[in-house]
């Protein structure tokens, strides 16, 4: 069935240094892709979305990239700051309805200063 | 301060209880969606209403009922509750009833702990 996950549960990285959270879907019609960031006591927040046709978009010290090949999502965060230290979800969004928006569990990054 | 106004933000109740969690979107949004995240689960998608109507639902329970108002504020029930509904409630909206364009824009939720 339709299926959003991450492969790491947890993730610690240094300060400064780059974090790399990874994703995978299962569902090739999903054509929208969306990271949230949820920090604690907060709801998720929008962080970068890519769409279908693209493989790579890039933010603010943010990027994704889509390997549709693999069905494979990746946030890339530049230069880790102890601020950055949250829970990140993928989100799959397939062609058929954004309520149909499907959420990865989620992946937790510490960042150690 | 994201937009959307979620209200209580901490409520505690008793087993087999009734609550009502409210939610305003954002302004110019009319899609509404509610989502339920329990302990170290990602978030489950309950209902969606579009400019007041039904649009969707996912894992709601029958105890479970939701709507949105003229006014296109939401209220989610939650009814004979028991300790497994002891969770986060969010409430997010968009614009778009389809495609979310944009993602949705998130309240901080409503923690829901059932004594």
């Amino acid at each position: 069935g339709e299926n959003v996950g991450l492969h790491l549960p947890t993730l610690s990285v240094q300060e400064g240094d780059n974090s790399i959270i990874n994703c995978a879907y299962s569902n090739s019609a999903s054509d929208y892709f969306i990271w949230y960031k949820q920090e604690s006591g907060k709801g998720p927040q929008f962080i970068i979305d890519i769409r279908s046709n693209m493989d790579k978009r890039q933010g603010q010290r943010v990027t994704v990239l889509l390997n549709k090949t693999v069905k494979h999502l990746s946030l890339q965060i530049a230069a880790t700051q102890p601020g950055d230290s949250a829970v990140y979800f993928c989100a799959e969004t397939p062609n058929t309805g954004g309520f149909k928006t499907i959420f990865g569990a989620g992946t937790r990054l510490f960042v150690k200063a | 301060d994201s937009g959307v106004t979620q209200t209580p933000k901490h409520l505690i109740t008793a087993t087999g209880q009734r609550v009502t969690l409210r939610c305003s979107p954002r302004s110019g949004d009319l899609s509404v969606y509610w989502y339920q995240q329990s302990l170290d689960q990602g978030l489950q998608f309950l209902i969606q209403y579009y400019n007041g109507e039904e649009r969707a639902k996912g894992n709601i329970l029958e105890r479970f009922s939701a709507q949105q108002f003229p006014d296109l504020h939401s209220e989610l029930n939650l009814s004979s509750l028991e300790l497994g509904d002891s969770a986060l409630y969010f409430c997010a909206s968009s614009v778009d009833f389809g495609l979310a364009n944009y993602g949705y824009t998130f309240g901080s939720g409503t923690r829901l702990t059932v004594v």
